[in-house]
């Protein structure tokens, strides 16, 4: 079944630690990337996307992801995290088939104590 | 104005009521969706306008009815709802076509009883 996998369900890190939450999908063909956060108490928010050219994207807030298509992956990553990046994190998968049809992996929570 | 409003904030229903949630942009954005997310999971698709035309129905039950009555609105009636109904349902919307984000609103939590 086609499908956007996240290894990592929950994360803790500590404050200045990196991070790399890893995303795989199983969709052949051209596929848009996006990484979308949702902090407690509120809605989803884009962090970054990747449709063509540069597989290196950078989005806000120091994230950064890497679009590696041998392996159908894109893993996040930050290389120092702070405690506000306390948040549910979700990988999505957009096929184009000209409708926006996102399908979301299963979510990686990510607890950073200070 | 990159906000995608929704209302009510919380809705709580019984199971013989008929209730609808709306939510409504102002991006000029003429694609918008509804997602049912349950609690510890991951969003999913319900529908799908583009140009106010239904896209994408994901086989959703008919106790759920989208509507859009223009492009910058989009109405989800809601009738004889199960108690697994209850989640938090997301709106979004975006330029038509596949190779844009998705904006989000911040959900309306319903609770069926």
């Amino acid at each position: 079944a086609q499908s956007v996998s996240q290894h990592n369900h929950h994360v803790i890190l500590s404050e200045a630690a990196s991070l790399e939450l890893g995303c795989n999908y199983s969709y052949g063909g051209t596929v848009n990337l996006f990484w979308y956060v949702q902090y407690p108490g509120q809605h989803l928010q884009l962090l970054l996307k990747y449709f063509s050219g540069d597989p290196l994207v950078k989005g806000i807030k120091g994230f950064e992801a890497e679009f590696i298509k041998s392996k159908f992956s894109f893993n996040l990553r930050k290389p120092s995290v702070q405690w506000s990046d306390t948040a549910e994190y979700f990988c999505a998968v957009n096929r184009e088939t000209g409708f926006q049809k996102l399908v979301f992996g299963t979510g990686t929570r990510l607890l950073v104590s200070p | 104005d990159t906000e995608v409003t929704q209302t009510p904030k919380h809705l709580v229903m019984g199971m013989t009521n008929k209730k609808s949630l709306k939510c409504e942009q102002h991006m000029g954005h003429r694609a918008m969706y509804w997602y049912k997310q349950k609690a510890k999971k991951p969003p999913e698709l319900m529908f799908v306008y583009s140009y106010e035309k239904l896209s994408i129905n994901e086989s959703v039950p008919s106790r759920f009815s989208p509507e859009c009555p223009n492009s910058s609105l989009l109405n989800l009636h809601l009738h004889a709802l199960q108690p697994e109904d209850s989640a938090l349902y997301l709106c979004a919307s975006s330029p038509s076509g596949s190779s844009y984000e998705q904006y989000f609103g911040p959900g309306t939590r319903l609770t069926v009883t």
